[in-house]
Protein backbone atom coordinates (compact mmCIF):
# COMPACT_ATOMS: atom_id res chain seq x y z
CA UNK A 1 0.00 0.00 0.00
CA UNK A 2 1.93 2.95 -1.55
CA UNK A 3 1.91 6.08 0.33
CA UNK A 4 2.18 10.05 -0.83
CA UNK A 5 4.68 9.67 -3.42
CA UNK A 6 6.30 12.93 -4.76
CA UNK A 7 8.73 13.16 -7.70
CA UNK A 8 11.76 14.13 -8.08
CA UNK A 9 12.91 13.90 -5.21
CA UNK A 10 15.73 16.23 -6.31
CA UNK A 11 15.19 19.19 -8.66
CA UNK A 12 17.49 21.62 -10.18
CA UNK A 13 16.52 24.85 -11.92
CA UNK A 14 18.69 27.65 -13.52
CA UNK A 15 16.49 30.82 -12.92
CA UNK A 16 13.80 31.75 -15.40
CA UNK A 17 13.15 28.38 -15.97
CA UNK A 18 9.47 26.62 -14.81
CA UNK A 19 9.49 23.68 -12.29
CA UNK A 20 7.42 21.46 -12.07
CA UNK A 21 6.51 18.96 -8.54
CA UNK A 22 4.43 15.94 -8.93
CA UNK A 23 2.71 14.59 -5.96
CA UNK A 24 0.64 11.03 -6.13
CA UNK A 25 -1.69 10.86 -3.07
CA UNK A 26 -2.43 7.14 -0.96
CA UNK A 27 -4.87 5.16 -3.14
CA UNK A 28 -8.15 6.71 -2.02
CA UNK A 29 -7.08 9.72 -0.95
CA UNK A 30 -9.15 12.69 -2.68
CA UNK A 31 -7.59 15.74 -0.71
CA UNK A 32 -4.19 17.03 -1.79
CA UNK A 33 -2.40 19.89 0.46
CA UNK A 34 1.35 21.11 -0.56
CA UNK A 35 3.64 22.76 1.81
CA UNK A 36 6.96 24.72 1.75
CA UNK A 37 9.90 24.12 4.25
CA UNK A 38 12.26 27.01 3.90
CA UNK A 39 16.05 26.21 4.97
CA UNK A 40 15.85 26.45 8.86
CA UNK A 41 12.01 26.71 9.09
CA UNK A 42 9.21 24.52 9.57
CA UNK A 43 6.58 23.59 7.08
CA UNK A 44 4.34 26.63 5.39
CA UNK A 45 0.83 26.00 4.13
CA UNK A 46 0.42 27.03 0.55
CA UNK A 47 -2.89 25.07 -0.88
CA UNK A 48 -5.72 22.85 -0.40
CA UNK A 49 -7.30 20.54 -3.50
CA UNK A 50 -9.52 18.46 -3.83
CA UNK A 51 -10.39 16.47 -6.76
CA UNK A 52 -10.63 19.56 -10.08
CA UNK A 53 -10.83 21.96 -7.32
CA UNK A 54 -8.45 24.57 -5.59
CA UNK A 55 -10.29 24.60 -1.77
CA UNK A 56 -7.51 26.72 0.36
CA UNK A 57 -5.26 28.44 -1.86
CA UNK A 58 -4.31 31.23 0.93
CA UNK A 59 -0.72 30.02 1.24
CA UNK A 60 0.33 30.64 -2.08
CA UNK A 61 2.47 33.69 -3.63
CA UNK A 62 0.24 35.30 -5.76
CA UNK A 63 2.10 34.98 -9.19
CA UNK A 64 4.29 32.21 -10.72
CA UNK A 65 2.75 29.47 -8.76
CA UNK A 66 -0.11 27.30 -9.56
CA UNK A 67 -1.53 23.86 -8.80
CA UNK A 68 -3.84 21.63 -9.68
CA UNK A 69 -5.32 17.78 -8.88
CA UNK A 70 -7.17 16.88 -11.91
CA UNK A 71 -9.76 13.98 -12.08
CA UNK A 72 -7.02 11.45 -13.75
CA UNK A 73 -3.47 11.50 -12.29
CA UNK A 74 -1.11 13.39 -9.54
CA UNK A 75 -1.36 16.84 -8.56
CA UNK A 76 1.18 18.96 -9.94
CA UNK A 77 2.44 21.99 -8.04
CA UNK A 78 4.57 24.71 -10.82
CA UNK A 79 6.68 27.27 -10.43
CA UNK A 80 6.94 29.66 -13.68
CA UNK A 81 9.96 31.60 -14.12
CA UNK A 82 11.58 30.06 -10.67
CA UNK A 83 13.89 32.60 -8.64
CA UNK A 84 16.65 31.84 -5.99
CA UNK A 85 14.20 32.53 -2.98
CA UNK A 86 11.86 29.31 -4.63
CA UNK A 87 14.95 26.74 -3.30
CA UNK A 88 13.08 24.58 -0.40
CA UNK A 89 11.81 21.57 0.19
CA UNK A 90 8.21 21.15 -1.01
CA UNK A 91 6.10 18.75 0.11
CA UNK A 92 2.75 17.38 -0.12
CA UNK A 93 0.26 15.69 2.30
CA UNK A 94 -3.28 13.53 1.06
CA UNK A 95 -6.29 12.48 3.42
CA UNK A 96 -8.98 10.43 2.85
CA UNK A 97 -12.62 12.22 1.21
CA UNK A 98 -14.58 10.85 3.89
CA UNK A 99 -12.97 12.35 7.24
CA UNK A 100 -10.91 14.91 5.91
CA UNK A 101 -11.16 17.15 9.11
CA UNK A 102 -10.63 14.25 11.78
CA UNK A 103 -8.00 12.00 10.13
CA UNK A 104 -3.82 13.02 9.87
CA UNK A 105 -2.68 13.79 6.05
CA UNK A 106 -0.25 11.32 5.14
CA UNK A 107 3.11 13.29 3.64
CA UNK A 108 5.55 12.47 1.28
CA UNK A 109 9.21 12.79 1.31
CA UNK A 110 8.93 15.69 -0.36
CA UNK A 111 11.21 17.28 -3.39
CA UNK A 112 14.45 19.72 -2.98
CA UNK A 113 14.15 22.54 -5.94
CA UNK A 114 17.47 24.14 -6.29
CA UNK A 115 17.58 26.96 -8.29
CA UNK A 116 21.07 28.08 -9.76
CA UNK B 1 -4.42 33.87 13.58
CA UNK B 2 -2.99 31.08 14.75
CA UNK B 3 1.10 30.23 15.70
CA UNK B 4 2.96 28.18 17.24
CA UNK B 5 5.96 28.16 18.97
CA UNK B 6 8.78 26.02 19.57
CA UNK B 7 11.26 28.06 21.54
CA UNK B 8 14.21 24.87 21.87
CA UNK B 9 15.90 24.91 18.60
CA UNK B 10 18.29 22.08 19.81
CA UNK B 11 18.32 19.73 22.33
CA UNK B 12 20.41 16.69 23.28
CA UNK B 13 19.95 13.73 25.34
CA UNK B 14 21.77 10.87 26.15
CA UNK B 15 20.87 7.41 25.49
CA UNK B 16 18.07 5.59 27.18
CA UNK B 17 17.33 8.83 29.21
CA UNK B 18 14.47 10.73 28.98
CA UNK B 19 14.04 14.32 27.23
CA UNK B 20 11.01 16.96 27.07
CA UNK B 21 10.62 19.48 23.88
CA UNK B 22 8.36 22.85 24.22
CA UNK B 23 5.70 23.56 22.09
CA UNK B 24 3.61 26.84 22.85
CA UNK B 25 0.81 27.65 20.47
CA UNK B 26 -1.72 30.89 20.39
CA UNK B 27 -5.29 30.08 18.98
CA UNK B 28 -8.74 31.64 20.13
CA UNK B 29 -10.51 28.27 18.98
CA UNK B 30 -11.71 25.89 21.86
CA UNK B 31 -11.72 22.91 19.53
CA UNK B 32 -8.58 21.69 17.53
CA UNK B 33 -5.60 19.61 17.04
CA UNK B 34 -2.52 18.76 18.40
CA UNK B 35 0.12 17.19 17.12
CA UNK B 36 4.39 16.29 17.14
CA UNK B 37 5.71 15.18 13.46
CA UNK B 38 9.49 13.92 13.43
CA UNK B 39 11.66 14.58 10.50
CA UNK B 40 14.57 12.47 10.10
CA UNK B 41 17.43 13.15 7.49
CA UNK B 42 15.80 11.53 5.03
CA UNK B 43 13.00 14.26 5.32
CA UNK B 44 9.83 11.84 5.31
CA UNK B 45 7.35 13.41 7.55
CA UNK B 46 6.75 10.89 10.82
CA UNK B 47 3.62 11.74 12.54
CA UNK B 48 4.74 10.91 16.54
CA UNK B 49 1.50 11.81 18.38
CA UNK B 50 -1.61 13.35 18.24
CA UNK B 51 -3.91 14.99 20.74
CA UNK B 52 -7.42 16.26 21.04
CA UNK B 53 -8.50 19.41 22.46
CA UNK B 54 -11.42 18.28 23.70
CA UNK B 55 -9.91 15.30 25.78
CA UNK B 56 -8.38 16.15 29.33
CA UNK B 57 -6.35 13.01 29.25
CA UNK B 58 -2.72 13.20 27.55
CA UNK B 59 -1.83 10.99 24.50
CA UNK B 60 0.33 8.35 24.63
CA UNK B 61 2.21 6.32 22.14
CA UNK B 62 4.87 3.38 23.57
CA UNK B 63 7.67 5.62 24.52
CA UNK B 64 6.57 9.01 23.54
CA UNK B 65 3.60 11.22 25.47
CA UNK B 66 2.45 14.85 25.08
CA UNK B 67 1.74 17.23 28.65
CA UNK B 68 -1.30 19.18 26.94
CA UNK B 69 -2.36 22.14 29.35
CA UNK B 70 -5.19 23.86 27.18
CA UNK B 71 -5.26 26.49 29.98
CA UNK B 72 -1.25 27.51 29.28
CA UNK B 73 -1.40 26.54 26.04
CA UNK B 74 1.30 24.35 26.08
CA UNK B 75 1.74 20.75 24.45
CA UNK B 76 4.83 18.96 25.43
CA UNK B 77 6.60 16.13 23.90
CA UNK B 78 8.30 13.79 26.37
CA UNK B 79 10.53 10.83 24.82
CA UNK B 80 11.54 8.36 27.39
CA UNK B 81 14.34 5.54 26.78
CA UNK B 82 15.80 7.79 24.44
CA UNK B 83 16.98 5.48 20.97
CA UNK B 84 19.61 6.33 18.33
CA UNK B 85 16.75 6.25 15.92
CA UNK B 86 14.75 9.49 17.81
CA UNK B 87 17.43 11.61 16.44
CA UNK B 88 15.55 13.88 14.32
CA UNK B 89 13.82 17.27 13.50
CA UNK B 90 10.54 17.06 15.68
CA UNK B 91 7.70 19.62 14.73
CA UNK B 92 4.77 21.04 16.90
CA UNK B 93 1.66 21.51 14.72
CA UNK B 94 -1.57 22.82 15.12
CA UNK B 95 -4.82 22.27 13.42
CA UNK B 96 -8.37 24.04 14.00
CA UNK B 97 -11.26 22.12 13.41
CA UNK B 98 -14.90 22.57 12.90
CA UNK B 99 -16.41 25.84 10.95
CA UNK B 100 -15.48 24.86 7.28
CA UNK B 101 -11.94 24.75 8.22
CA UNK B 102 -9.57 23.01 6.06
CA UNK B 103 -7.01 20.25 7.35
CA UNK B 104 -4.45 22.65 6.71
CA UNK B 105 -1.22 22.53 9.85
CA UNK B 106 0.37 25.19 11.27
CA UNK B 107 3.61 24.22 12.09
CA UNK B 108 6.29 25.80 14.46
CA UNK B 109 10.14 26.44 13.67
CA UNK B 110 11.26 22.93 14.80
CA UNK B 111 13.77 21.32 17.68
CA UNK B 112 16.87 19.44 16.62
CA UNK B 113 17.33 16.23 18.73
CA UNK B 114 20.58 14.81 19.03
CA UNK B 115 20.66 11.62 21.04
CA UNK B 116 24.06 10.68 22.11
CA UNK B 117 25.56 7.14 22.34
Amino acid sequence: NAGVMQNPRHLVRRRGQEARLRCSPVKGHSHVYWYRQLPEEGLKFMVYLQKENIIDESGMPKERFSAEFPKEGPSILRIQQVVRGDSAAYFCASSPWDRPLNTEAFFGQGTRLTVV
Amino acid sequence: AQTVTQSQPEMSVQEAETVTLSCTYDTSESDYYLFWYKQPPSRQMILVIRQEAYKQQNATENRFSVNFQKAAKSFSLKISDSQLGDAAMYFCAYRKVGGGATNKLIFGTGTLLAVQP
